[in-house]
């Protein structure tokens, strides 16, 4: 079946550049829009961006400045760069499969298969 | 952005009680986008029900939803003790965002 496993430093400084990959396995990485999402510790969750099997990507507006997402399909992987992070940005850090959910009118993004999560701590 | 506002922010439940959680938009959001998500302590959420009242695949029939509008509803008929943990409602209609999440514990 299809996992998805996060990969990445689990410390970066204040000011630094959060990077993180997440492998596809056991399926393809075509057709499918792929998230990624954070949950500070003890906190809820938060949307930070996808990016379409095509490279087309869209990012969370409160983030958008500051994250970029992309892909290497050959690899199976997709990244997650996040630029001048803080201590705000300590978070678990998901990467999630969206499939595309469809009834007759309309589609939704939501998340069928996800990553067990990465710590990323931000020190200074 | 929509603001999601999920109440109460804990239930305290026995097993086998009906368990309703809320899920209010700050504004309208059309049924499709509204999602329902369970998790664990230690372990990624998992999708329970799309497009407002729609169960994912290998969920049990005793979680549904409802509702419409600026209102949603996560029902669960009779709880087992597997189902004591957090619920999150997500929306993507404008961007996409999480409610705060209703935690179901054990009374």
């Amino acid at each position: 079946q299809v996992q998805l496993q996060e990969s990445g430093p689990g410390l970066v400084k204040s000011s630094e550049t959060l990077s993180l990959t997440c492998t596809v396995s056991g399926g393809s990485i075509n057709s499918y829009y792929w998230h990624w999402i954070r949950q500070p510790p003890g906190k809820g969750l938060e949307w930070i961006g996808y990016i379409y099997y095509t490279g087309t990507t869209t990012y969370n507006p409160s983030l958008e400045s500051r994250v970029s997402i992309s892909m290497d399909t050959s690899k199976s992987q997709f990244s997650l760069n996040l630029n001048s992070v803080t201590a705000a940005d300590t978070a678990v850090y998901y990467c999630a499969r969206d499939p595309l959910f469809c009834n007759s009118l309309r589609c939704s993004h939501d998340y069928d298969i996800w990553g067990q999560g990465t710590m990323v701590t931000v020190s200074s | 952005e929509i603001v999601l506002t999920q109440s109460p922010g804990t239930l305290s439940l026995s097993p086998g009680e009906r368990a309703t959680l809320s899920c209010r938009a700050s504004q309208r959001v059309d049924n499709t986008h509204l999602a329902w998500y369970q998790q664990k302590p230690g372990q990624p959420p998992r999708l329970l029900i799309y497009g407002a009242s729609s169960r994912a695949t290998g969920i049990p029939d005793r979680f549904s939803g409802g509702g419409s509008g600026t209102d949603f509803t996560l029902t669960i008929s009779r709880l087992e003790p597997e189902d004591f943990a957090v619920y999150y409602c997500h929306q993507d209609a404008d961007s996409l965002t999480f409610g705060g999440g209703t935690r179901v514990e054990i009374k």
